[in-house]
This record gives structure tokens, sequence and C-alpha cells, in this order.
């Protein structure tokens, strides 16, 4: 497609329970960055991914929290045993790498109750 | 401290004002800058990279002093559709090659 592409765009779960938070970069970009936004706050770094390197999870704030990279491109995001400060937008971006600047998808909006 | 930070505002501005917003950062070692615009509950878009020689962009002039680690976006002849919150972004630097953003600063221009 020709942005990133997010699913759900919402997503209200219950606390306890695990979501699943999908993202699809724009062909050809080899950098895959996940971050939130909570609400009236800046964005937050979890996890990048270049290429078929290692992904630098330094930003993951707990073990709950997992991402994969299927083949290079979509990437899950994964919250386990959701609780209600997850509740936040989740935001995926893509990139060329090299430290250029990202296009973002639309976010997903979590909320956990 | 926090690496990237920028005053919250907000600036209310009436149309066709000049507006600046400043931004500075911690780490020494950051190569890419940038200001993206993030409209009310949308994701934040690319406005413009920052280029150490300053760089325009019509109404747009970023500027990087690297010396003193700070960067500015300046926005001339104000118009009510430039409303948004402005976003400093910096790259950590070293092999890092995430981003970091400031918290924004938020513009509204009025009629």
């Amino acid at each position: 497609g020709a942005g990133v592409s997010q699913s759900p765009s919402n997503k209200v779960t219950e606390k306890g329970k695990d979501v699943e938070l999908r993202c699809d970069p724009i062909s050809g970009h080899t950098a895959l960055y996940w971050y939130r936004q909570s609400l009236g706050q800046g964005l937050e770094f979890l996890i990048y991914f270049q290429g078929n390197s290692a992904p630098d999870k330094s930003g993951l704030p707990s073990d709950r929290f997992s991402a994969e990279r299927t083949g290079g491109s979509v990437s899950t995001l994964t919250i386990q045993r959701t609780q209600q400060e997850d509740s936040a937008v989740y935001l995926c971006a893509s990139s060329l790498g090299g430290g250029q600047g990202y296009t973002f998808g639309s976010g997903t909006r979590l909320t956990v109750v | 401290r926090k690496e990237v930070e920028q005053d919250p505002g907000p600036f209310n501005v009436p149309e066709g004002a000049t507006v600046a917003f400043n931004c500075t950062y911690s780490n020494s070692a950051s190569q890419s800058f940038f200001w993206y615009r993030q409209d009310c509950r949308k994701e934040p878009k690319l406005l413009m990279s920052v280029y150490s020689s300053g760089n325009e962009d019509g109404r747009f002039t970023a500027q990087l002093n690297r010396a003193s680690q700070y960067i500015s976006l300046l926005i001339r002849d104000s118009k009510l559709s430039d409303s948004a919150t402005y976003l400093c972004v910096v790259n950590r630097g070293g092999s890092a090659r995430q981003l970091t953003f400031g918290s924004g600063t938020q513009l509204t221009v009025l009629p």
C-alpha cells in the first residue's frame, strides 16, 4: 500500500486479556518502529526492527510486551495480561533506515477497562 | 533531564503573525533532526528535516545550532491551518537509529 497500515484502529479490552496489534509498513522500508502515546503525552519509543538484525527492545516497558516482524514486513505487537496503564495510542512507523524521517500509521487506540 | 525539551505552549497567535518554536537536545552525538506536526487525534507527520546550514520550505524555516544543541522552527504569515502540535525530533546518536520525540509545542492560530 501507499502508507503504513495499522489494525485494528480501535480496541477495547478487559484488564488481564491479551491483545495483538498489527502493522503493515510501506513496501521497501527496512526499518519499522513501535511507539505509544498516552493522552496528552509525548511519544514513547517501544521497539525497533531493522532488516534481519536483532530488534532493539530497549523501550519495552515490561515483559508483558513483545513484538515480532515476519519476513521483514508485517509486525505484530503483543501485550499480555493488559493493565489499565497500557491504555494509549500505539503508533507504528517505517522508514528507509539510516536515521531518516519516519512515516507513521494512523495508530491503534487501545482502551483497557 | 529529558533528551528533547520543548516549551509546551500553548502559543495563541493571530493569523499572519510570525511565531518561533525552540527545542534543546541533550545528546551531543545526535545526527538527524526533524520537525513533525501532529493534528489533534492524528498521527505525527514529517514537516521538515533540519540541516546544519538551516533550511527553508515555503513559510517554514528551520535552524540548527550544534554547539548549543538547539533547534528552532520559524513560521511566517501564520495560517489557521497551521494550528497543531509541533514536535521536535532527534535521533539518539551513535549506533541507535530510533528517533526521540519532544513532547511538542501547541500552536493555535486565531482568526
